[in-house]
């Protein structure tokens, strides 16, 4: 069974500071590895996605990159904003069908 | 678009009582999914349905009832709740299996049961 672990559950850091997030992952044969942002009190908008092919993804200040073969993924934010301050989560799709396994999230709060 | 909505956003319920979490989406997406969050499990899938008429179960899918008469709805029964039921619920939706994997989230539905 797959299982999808992000360190640290929480994280304080002040604005302008680079910041690297953490998801493990127990099965390496993924589909894709997307990272989500949840708001407090929303639900969750899509950030990123990799193919299982793909080794990163970018998108403004953050840049996701996936090692199939050690089981990791990272979320990478420059320049960090207290408008970043959210629980960011990463989730995979097995090879087949299209369950999506999630991690718990990491509280990320960014301090003015 | 309004994208993925759900309602109600808060409900209270006593043990035994039934409910329905609605979820609709007007992206045209084929498939849509119900998740619960709760702290320290993250998020699990309950049920999911690809199509119009066709549904399956999730991870969770126990206590929980779902139909997909339209493309657009895709309602979640509970029979008969449970405190073990309370929790925030999150309908999804995306294109369809063999399309973008990008998945399109409501904002939930954050249920007690007492």
């Amino acid at each position: 069974k797959q299982e999808v672990t992000q360190i640290p559950a929480a994280l304080s850091v002040p604005e302008g500071e680079n910041l690297v997030l953490n998801c493990s992952f127990t099965d390496s044969a993924i589909y894709n590895l997307q990272w989500f942002r949840q708001d407090p009190g929303k639900g969750l908008t899509s950030l990123l996605l990799i193919q299982s092919s793909q080794r990163e993804q970018t998108s403004g200040r953050l840049n996701a990159s996936l090692d199939k073969s050690s089981g990791r993924s990272t979320l990478y934010i420059a320049a960090s904003q207290p408008g970043d301050s959210a629980t960011y989560l990463c989730a995979v799709k097995e090879t087949s069908g299209s369950r999506l396994t999630f991690g718990e999230g990491t509280q990320l709060t960014v301090n003015p | 678009n309004a994208g993925v909505t759900q309602t109600p956003k808060f409900q209270v319920l006593k043990t035994g009582q039934s409910m329905t979490l609605q979820c609709a989406q007007d992206m045209n997406h084929e498939y849509m999914s119900w998740y619960r969050q709760d702290p320290g499990m993250g998020l699990r899938l309950i049920h999911y349905s690809v199509g119009a008429g066709i549904t399956d179960q999730g991870e969770v899918p126990n206590g929980y009832n779902v139909s997909r008469s339209t493309t657009e709805d895709f309602p979640l029964r509970l029979l008969s709740a449970a405190p073990s039921q309370t929790s925030v619920y999150f309908c999804a939706s995306k294109k369809g299996l063999a399309g973008p994997d990008t998945q399109y989230f409501g904002p939930g539905t954050r249920l007690t049961v007492l």
